[in-house]
């Protein structure tokens, strides 16, 4: 069965500190697809980024980076010299299969404050 | 294109009474999804629909849930008789498997508030 974790509940940082959000999963399959989503204040889920389970490489988006390694079950998110318009829940997702439009399971997500 | 729309935006009702939330996602999506976010909970999965067929509705709490997906554009998901642990926001949220880029597409949500 397929799971995300989300260990950090709450995280609280001063504006420009970095700041990188835990997520692991479990799954059986060979295939899968990693998500993360970004929950502001407004209430809307924002999608951020996906990778399949055969691309590796680190990726980098202006202040956000995202490290996912297999070899850990993980896909953690950095958020460099972070900005109080980050504050936000965000949420680690999972998609099993060939086709990442499949059951999609999301983490209890971080909520991450940014502090002026 | 308008995005996945969803009614209505806030709902509050007594006890025991029937809600009924409604959602139209993007033209041309094939997937359609109902999600529930509570504190306690978080966002739970409830039915997702692929075509307009019922894929896996394993997440739904009870027989007092409900979803269909008459046509592409149209989905309801219906509570019978509401109590008051069913408050939370309801999303909806549909996709289109075809896209080398696929991602979910959220509505605003149903914040239900049932007394």
């Amino acid at each position: 069965a397929q799971k995300v974790t989300q260990a950090q509940t709450e995280i609280s940082v001063v504006e420009k500190e970095d700041v990188t959000l835990d997520c692991v999963y479990e799954t059986r399959d060979t295939t899968y697809y990693l998500f993360w989503y970004k929950q502001p204040p407004s209430g809307e889920l924002v999608f951020l980024i996906r990778r399949n389970s055969f691309d590796e490489q680190n990726e980098i988006s202006g202040r956000y980076s995202w490290n996912f390694q297999k070899s850990t079950s993980s896909f953690n998110f950095t958020i460099t010299a972070s900005q109080v318009v980050d504050s936000a829940v965000y949420f680690c997702a999972l998609s099993e299969g060939s086709s990442s439009a499949s059951k999609i399971i999301f983490g209890s997500g971080t909520r991450l404050s940014i502090r002026p | 294109d308008a995005g996945v729309i969803q009614s209505p935006r806030h709902e509050v009702t007594e006890m025991g009474q029937e809600v009924t939330l409604r959602c139209k996602p993007i033209s041309g999506h094939d997937y359609l999804f109902w999600y529930r976010q509570t504190m306690m909970r978080g966002l739970e999965l409830l039915i997702y629909f692929n075509n307009n067929v019922p894929i896996d509705d394993s997440g739904m709490p009870e027989d007092r849930f409900s979803a269909k997906m008459p046509n592409a554009s149209f989905s309801t998901l219906k509570i019978q008789p509401s109590e008051p642990r069913d408050s939370a926001v309801y999303f909806c949220a549909s996709s289109f498997a075809g896209m080398t880029n696929e991602k979910l597409f959220f509505g605003s949500g149903t914040q239900l508030s049932v007394l």
